[in-house]
């Protein structure tokens, strides 16, 4: 399957600032991605979707302003989360697809594990 | 808000088939089914989707009843590494854009 491609894997950052993590589509064009946040035991949370070259659609409850997401590229989206806090340390996933096309499978990343101090 | 409904969990003997259910009782005409998997701390694995033929890969067969409603994920021979988080997911087209929403899926622990 196609291959997308999440870093870093692991960050510990201090309680304000702010961690950006980079999600890649190494082998298609991705079209759409998708984010997500998973707390332990929990299932994943969609927070915001993303189209290459418009701006991200957040699921409701998610702050646009917090969760910066950029899909500037057909290969590369990013999710910038300013001014953690501890409440937002969680495992962050990504996932890519290559059209908007219902008959489409998503890719996910391996997730990112923020663990805010 | 998730459109499928699945066991909290199921067990499976090593090298019998797993039968996953999921029911989807709202699902529209063009939307697909898809499973994933995740094992801990991973990102999910795509495994199979169909919209409503049965479907077979090399990881997974995919049974979908004629009225759509419902589906069966069929693992032939698991294996202990199949153990994992299944997640039944209907993908959904809303005004243009799709989502991908995962609900709460079935933890299947496979015995030896």
């Amino acid at each position: 399957g196609a291959v997308v491609s999440q870093h870093p894997s692991r960050v510990i950052c201090k309680s304000g600032t702010s961690v950006k993590i980079e999600c890649r589509s190494l082998d298609f064009q991705a079209t759409t991605m998708f984010w997500y946040r998973q707390f332990p035991k929990q299932s994943l949370m969609l927070m915001a979707t993303s189209n290459e070259g418009s701006k991200a659609t957040y699921e409701q409850g998610v702050e646009k302003d917090k969760f910066l997401i950029n899909h500037a590229s057909l290969t590369l989206s990013t999710l910038t989360v300013t001014s953690a806090h501890p409440e937002d340390s969680s495992f962050y996933i990504c996932s890519a697809t290559n059209r908007r096309d219902l008959n489409t499978e998503a890719f996910f990343g391996q997730g990112t594990r923020l663990t805010v101090v | 808000d998730a459109k499928t409904t699945q066991p909290t969990s199921m067990d499976c003997a090593e090298g019998r088939a797993a039968n996953l259910p999921c029911n989807h009782s709202t699902i529209s005409g063009n939307e697909y089914v898809y499973w994933y998997r995740q094992i801990h701390s991973q990102g999910p694995q795509y495994i199979i989707h169909g919209l409503k033929n049965n479907e077979t890969n090399e990881m997974a067969s995919l049974i979908i009843t004629e009225d759509r409603k419902s589906s069966t994920l069929i693992l032939p021979h698991a294996t202990l590494r199949d153990t994992a988080v299944y997640y039944c997911i209907v993908r959904v087209d809303q005004g243009g854009s799709e989502k991908l929403v995962f609900g709460k899926g079935t933890k299947l622990t496979v015995n030896p």
